[in-house]
């Protein structure tokens, strides 16, 4: 099975502030990366899609880079709202697997 | 609008079955893989399994930790994707969520989740 290693597990940082979480993947996935955001007691909500295609309707502060093992995700300008927990989520090959996400919390 | 709509959680005995609906209106529903994500209170996502379209034999892949006792269906004539929970067990108590797609269709929408309790 494929490992998916999420960098940091939590963060806390402050309005306006460049944010840059990490996904590794325990073997080449290609591109077959998604990004999920998820607000307590919410249904995660996909951001990015194929690495670093933008969900549509979702603000464009939030990017995402990456190909074969190492991924990023980083949101631009933190917004109140940003303030959630970050999965990352390979599909290359089964079982997919989520990475163990991500708390960012407001400083 | 797409949407996708889980039925069927509650509170099961360990060992005892149980059978999830997602309903989906708003796409044509066979076109697409369905597939199951699952949470553990306060925990993580956990990816549970999925069911590929009919273009792709309606075949299924399961994770590790439900293989032989979960299996995913399809009723294409409904719109209804189905999670049969055998055997189960206390670590199976989650939030379970119904997701379209498969490729880069993947997650693109989630139901609303159903809550499985696996106690005695």
């Amino acid at each position: 099975d494929i490992q998916m290693t999420q960098s940091p597990s939590a963060m806390s940082a402050s309005i306006g502030d460049r944010v840059t979480i990490t996904c590794r993947a325990s073997q080449g996935i290609s591109n077959y990366l998604a990004w999920f955001q998820q607000k307590p007691g919410k249904v995660p909500k996909r951001l990015i899609y194929a690495s670093s295609s933008l969900q549509s309707g979702v603000p464009s502060r939030f990017s995402g880079s990456g190909s074969g093992t190492e991924f990023t995700l980083t949101i631009s300008s933190l917004q109140p709202e940003d303030f959630a927990t970050y999965y990352c989520l390979q599909h290359n090959s089964y079982p997919y697997t989520f990475g163990q996400g991500t708390k960012l919390e407001i400083k | 609008e797409v949407q996708l709509v889980e039925s069927g959680g509650g509170l099961v005995q360990p060992g005892r079955s149980l059978r999830l609906s997602c309903t989906a209106s708003g796409f044509t529903f066979g076109d697409y893989a369905m597939s199951w994500v699952r949470q553990a209170p306060g925990k993580g996502l956990e990816w549970v399994g999925l069911i590929r379209n009919k273009v792709y034999g309606g075949t299924t892949e399961y994770a590790a930790s439900v293989k032989g006792r979960f299996t995913i269906s399809r009723d294409d004539s409904k719109s209804i994707a189905y999670l049969q929970m055998n055997s189960l067990k206390t670590e199976d108590t989650a939030v379970y969520y119904c997701t379209r797609g498969g490729g880069y269709n993947y997650g693109d929408y989630w139901g609303q989740g159903t809550l499985v309790t696996v106690s005695s």
